[in-house]
């Protein structure tokens, strides 16, 4: 089965504080794709990476870097010195390899994140 | 970058009466549109795949006489909401493929429904 759990329903952190947001995947797929989005309080989803499973580099773009492990199935999410325009609900997602693009996007139930002044 | 438009993004609407949301990819073609359905604090349930020029496949438990999808043109697809009760308030989003692309996908700014 495909899965994909964020444990953390909510977090609550204070502005420059670092935070990391957690996600495990279940697949028996040996290609597939792991993504995060952010849907901040006007509803819209806003794409922030897509990493290949033969692809194990941790990726860094400014304040944001995730750290994809194989081993453990994780793909987890940290905000460096976090700001309270972080605030929103951050989604990860599996997608199995499918020739052509009808692939389904396995979602995770979503992490809460309030950055408070 | 590629752009997925909604339309409207907020309807209210009377019981019994259909409401059509449209999505349309901008600056590329899809042949392919994926319709979500949000509830509150919720996660994405994909509802449909809309295929341009064929019938939509719908998600298991999902009502396709409900929820009518058409497809017609390679930049167009539209869920209507037909006979709409207060159970089908709700957010909706649209979202493609950029053909091409390394594969993520696109979304629309989603489409607030409530039915009173």
């Amino acid at each position: 089965a495909q899965k994909v759990t964020q444990a953390q329903t909510e977090i609550s952190v204070v502005e420059k504080e670092d935070v990391t947001l957690d996600c495990v995947y279940e697949t028996r797929d040996t290609t597939y794709y792991l993504f995060w989005y952010k849907q901040p309080p006007s509803g819209e989803l806003v794409f922030l990476i897509r990493r290949n499973s033969f692809d194990e580099q941790n990726e860094i773009s400014g304040r944001y870097s995730w750290n994809f492990q194989k081993s453990t199935s994780s793909f987890n999410f940290t905000i460096t010195a976090s700001q309270v325009v972080d605030s929103a609900v951050y989604f990860c997602a599996l997608s199995a390899y499918n020739a052509g693009n009808n692939r389904k996007l396995i979602w995770g139930l979503g992490t809460s994140l309030a950055v408070n002044p | 970058g590629a752009v997925v438009s909604q339309h409207p993004s907020r309807v209210i609407c009377k019981s019994g009466t259909s409401v059509k949301i449209e999505c349309r990819s901008l600056d590329f073609q899809a042949t392919t549109m994926f319709w979500y359905r949000q509830f509150p604090k919720k996660s994405l349930m994909l509802m449909a795949t809309s295929n341009e020029g064929s019938k939509a496949t719908y998600e298991q438990g999902v009502e396709k006489d409900k929820f009518l999808i058409n497809h017609a043109s390679l930049t167009l697809s539209t869920l209507t909401v037909t006979s709409a009760h207060p159970e089908d308030s709700s957010f909706y989003i649209c979202s493609a493929y950029y053909p091409g692309g390394p594969g993520e996908l696109f979304f629309g700014e989603g489409s607030r429904l409530t039915v009173l």
